[in-house]
């Protein structure tokens, strides 16, 4: 059993539209982070939420934690090529917070 | 400033040939990490160095795999003997450790195609 579930594990849609992606578990964490990685590159990091219900916003994306620290959303406005890639959520392993254990991703497709 | 530098970023070998993977991580970092990425197990960590010393290896898959970290600025990853089920994207990330600090982002090198053939 993973520790966080990412869904869909595909997504493709048109320029344009929105869309939002998940990150789920039945555990609790102090600190969730979303990266975004692109063909050929590492991983990137996007945004780190760290308490309950907040809600931070990177131009057209959208992060929030949930109430329960347990899951977390991305959620993408007018969808653009450049959005395409794959969106890993990550979380502090128990046994050090520099050490991340991360989601199996959302891949992200945006058509022209 | 210089990213995490991973080389080579290709590699081609064959089964049972001895492959060792590069990395320097970001200066003034003191925590290095090393990942595998494959489509059917996404992004594994392999192992993880503090200030040099090797902390946490229970990702390292088995005896054939290895690494060592003789400074604070290079780092090995080596596979003797390769196997075809080895091939994969292998990452190096590093960040820099604070005491206290609850969270950190770990900055990536743009990886290693690995291909055993």
């Amino acid at each position: 059993t993973q520790l966080l579930e990412q869904s869909p594990q595909f997504l493709s849609i048109q320029e344009g539209e929105n869309l939002t992606v998940y990150c789920n578990s039945s555990s609790v964490f102090s600190s969730l982070q979303w990266y975004r990685q692109e063909p050929g590159e590492g991983p990137v990091l996007l945004v780190t939420v760290v308490t309950g219900g907040e809600v931070k916003k990177l131009k057209r994306l959208t992060f929030q934690f949930g109430d329960a620290r347990k899951d977390s959303s991305l959620h993408i406005t007018a969808a653009q090529p450049g959005d395409t890639g794959l969106y890993l959520c990550a979380v502090p392993s128990s046994g050090s917070a520099r050490q991340l254990t991360f989601g199996s991703g959302t891949q992200l497709t945006v058509l022209p | 400033d210089a990213g995490v530098i991973q080389s080579p970023r290709h590699e081609v070998t064959e089964m049972g040939q001895e492959v060792t993977l590069r990395c320097k991580p970001i200066s003034g970092h003191n925590s290095l990490f090393w990942y595998r990425q494959t489509m059917m197990r996404g992004l594994e960590l392999l192992i993880y160095f503090n200030n040099n010393v090797p902390i946490d290896d229970s990702g390292m898959p088995e005896d054939r795999f290895s690494a060592k970290m003789p400074n604070a600025s290079f780092s090995t990853l080596k596979i003797q003997p390769s196997e075809p089920r080895d091939s994969a994207v292998y990452f190096c990330a590093s960040t820099r450790g604070r005491p206290g600090l609850k969270h950190y982002e770990q900055y990536f090198g743009p990886g290693t195609r690995l291909t055993v053939t």
